[in-house]
């Protein structure tokens, strides 16, 4: 079973920040990797599938990277409303999800 | 408009049943894998099950197989999540999802969500 950590945990960070988040896979997984967004008493949403494509109507701050085992989302300049959880996810016949990364305002 | 929404969540004893409900709209839902997502209060996410386009094929979590049954109702537009001896650890929000793939091929990314049923088992 292939088991996705995310870290950190909490980033606290200020708007106009750079956030990198990070998600490592114990085996490699190749770029079958998602990155999803969610904010308190929504659903997820789709930001990037295949390691690095963004979804549709995602902004461009967005960008997702790596292959293998190591994966990095990272948000270029920090806007208000992507203060939320993120998590990442393995494209499989039985996805699982990271446990998730809570970008914080500082 | 392009949207799930999900319904059919409540309180239920441990043991019972419960079915939820996932109508679809804006989007050609017979040619769309589905899946079912769960999310415990305060925890992650689990993908729970799946259905194929036409309802051929599904495959679910350990975690729920036997106990739950993933259908659809393409006339309708409908998919459906009956689910049977209820444990406590099955209390979460439940979303029914798409699968991005669309045109009968299977991507296992989850491209649009419902906004989530609470199904909360207590007794």
């Amino acid at each position: 079973e292939i088991v996705l950590t995310q870290s950190p945990a909490t980033l606290s960070l200020s708007p106009g920040d750079r956030a990198t988040l990070s998600c490592r896979a114990s085996q490699s997984i190749s770029r079958s990797l998602a990155w999803y967004q969610q904010k308190p008493g929504q659903p997820p949403r789709l930001l990037i599938y295949d390691a690095s494509n963004r979804a549709t109507g995602i902004p461009a701050r967005f960008t997702g990277s790596g292959s293998g085992t190591d994966f990095t989302l990272t948000i270029s300049s920090l806007e208000p409303e992507d203060f939320a959880v993120y998590y990442c996810q393995r494209r499989s016949n039985w996805p699982p999800f990271g446990g998730g990364t809570k970008v914080e305002i500082k | 408009q392009v949207q799930l929404v999900d319904s059919g969540g409540g309180v239920v004893q441990p043991g019972r049943s419960l079915r939820l409900s996932c109508a679809a709209s804006g989007f050609t839902f017979n040619s769309c894998a589905m899946h079912w997502v769960r999310q415990a209060p305060g925890k992650g996410l689990e993908w729970v099950a799946i259905i194929s386009f036409d309802g051929s094929n599904k495959y679910y979590a350990d975690s729920v197989k036997g106990r739950f049954t993933i259908s659809r109702d393409n006339s309708n537009n409908t998919l459906f999540l009956q689910m049977n001896s209820l444990r406590a650890e099955d209390t979460a929000v439940y979303y029914c999802a798409r699968d991005l793939g669309g045109s009968f091929y299977v991507d296992w990314y989850f491209d649009l969500w419902g906004r989530g049923t609470l199904v909360t088992v207590s007794s």
